[in-house]
């Protein structure tokens, strides 16, 4: 049973496309967190949502949109794809509370060509 | 404001050998800490964690951390490295008070295990 788990794994595209990633966890967590990780490994995060409610939301174009239908779902939309979006986007959840860890997906690489 | 820094960007060891990784942490807060791992085209898994009850922290597949508040470091370390190791490792802090996880990466060390 995969714990978080994120659709597509790789994504190759067009610039100026609309594209959606998927993620969904069974852990029963409160928090979910979109990462973004660039070509030099580095991750930061991009938006955090607990029970379906925004609580992070970094300095993120506005072409990204998260939504969350319900706690164990977390969906990326990115609206007019850039060169520069492509990198590889990490779903994540855990329990409420900061000192709790991140369960991780296995990445979507997104590729904007 | 919190901040990580992990001090090496490469790491390379022989097999058999000791394996340090360092890291450096700055918190306004007493902090959890963790250190995760990577294995190429693979998503994070956690390695361990710190979250103020003992200072040295057992991990998964032989790896511990120390935590040192007078040094604010949590270095990993592991008495023989296998080839398996050969990952790319991030040491992490979050705010323990904070509602959520505020998970704040390093830049990652990639560890490079040779026979």
């Amino acid at each position: 049973d995969t714990a978080v788990s994120q659709t597509p794994k790789y994504l190759v595209t067009q610039m100026g496309n609309d594209k959606s990633i998927k993620c969904e966890q069974n852990l029963g967590h409160d928090t979910m967190y979109w990462y973004k990780q660039d070509s030099k490994k580095f991750l930061k995060i991009m938006f955090s949502y607990n029970n379906k409610e925004l609580i992070i939301n970094e300095t993120v174009p506005n072409r990204f949109s998260p939504k969350s239908p319900d706690k164990a779902h977390l969906n990326l939309h990115i609206n007019s794809l850039e060169l520069g979006d492509s990198a590889v986007y990490f779903c994540a959840s855990s329990q409420a509370g900061g000192s709790q860890e991140a369960f991780f997906g296995q990445g979507t690489r997104l590729t904007v060509v | 404001a919190q901040s990580v820094t992990q001090l090496d960007s490469h790491v390379s060891v022989s097999e058999g050998t000791p394996v340090l990784l360092r890291c450096n942490y700055s918190s306004s807060y007493s902090p959890s800490l963790f250190w995760y791992v990577q294995h190429p085209n693979k998503g994070l898994q956690l390695l361990l964690k710190y979250t103020s009850a003992a200072t040295l922290v057992k991990g998964i597949n032989g790896f511990e951390a120390e935590f040192k508040k007078s040094e604010t470091s949590f270095h990993l370390t592991k008495p023989s490295a296998h080839m398996s190791d050969a990952a790319e490792y991030f040491c992490v802090v979050s705010l323990p008070n904070s509602g959520y996880s505020t998970l704040t990466f390093g830049k990652g060390t990639m560890l490079l295990v040779s026979p």
